[in-house]
């Protein structure tokens, strides 16, 4: 079946590392995007892509980086200048036409 | 900018009730309108989608018309099941320039249901 596989669903992380977020699609979807949810914030957009080797920042990109080096594929850095890390993560993908997103199952990151 | 505002919840109804959570927007333009559904530990599913002024979205036995003179969006279900319980998430969809649309969601509305 189709779908967007996130990975790890659990991350710890100690303060001043980097970590990686994976997002895997198998949708032939051409655009990905990631999102942050924090509990009474709803989701905020972090980063999104259109095409491969095109990226742009959302609303709060900072502290983030990512890359688009094949279609299905849009992996999330939090780097240690993200301040405040802790929260839950959704990857989603699109097509043009756009019925709305595919949503991953989320990876939950806890900064110890 | 645009946003969109719902119902703060938790809402808290017993099984068989009917449900109502209201979502307005501020947009500009003509966006699209959805609602999603998260379970606990999950992302979030769609539920039902409108794509223009009169429209109703359908799915599951939860409905949504779009009401573009009171720019609202509001779900509703005859009558809740305990497996309902979720947090409900409204949205708009516009394109801010490029080849996709973006999402932006209100900040969810819980819901439980009560045996």
């Amino acid at each position: 079946d189709g779908g967007i596989t996130q990975s790890p669903k659990y991350l710890f992380r100690k303060e001043g590392q980097n970590v990686t977020l994976s997002c895997e699609q198998n949708l032939n979807h051409d655009a990905m995007y990631w999102y942050r949810q924090d509990p009474g914030q709803g989701l905020r957009l972090i980063y999104y892509s259109q095409i491969v080797n095109d990226f742009q920042k959302g609303d709060i990109a900072e502290g983030y980086s990512v890359s688009r080096e094949k279609k299905e594929s849009f992996p999330l850095t939090v780097t240690s200048a993200q301040k405040n890390p802790t929260a839950f993560y959704l990857c989603a993908s699109s097509m043009p036409n756009f019925y709305g997103y595919t949503f991953g199952s989320g990876t939950r990151l806890t900064v110890v | 900018g645009d946003s969109v505002t719902q119902m703060e919840g938790p809402v808290t109804l017993s099984e068989e009730a009917f449900l109502t959570i209201n979502c307005t927007y501020t947009a500009t333009g003509y966006p699209s309108l959805f609602w999603y559904v998260q379970y606990p530990g999950e992302g979030l599913q769609l539920l039902l989608k409108a794509t223009k002024a009169d429209d109703k979205g359908s799915n599951k036995g939860f409905e949504a018309t779009y009401r573009k003179e009171t720019t609202s969006f509001h779900l509703e279900k005859g009558s809740v099941q305990v497996s309902d319980s979720a947090v409900y998430f409204c949205a708009l969809s516009k394109n801010y320039g490029g080849a996709t649309n973006k999402l932006i969601f209100g900040t969810g509305t819980l819901l439980a249901v009560q045996p």
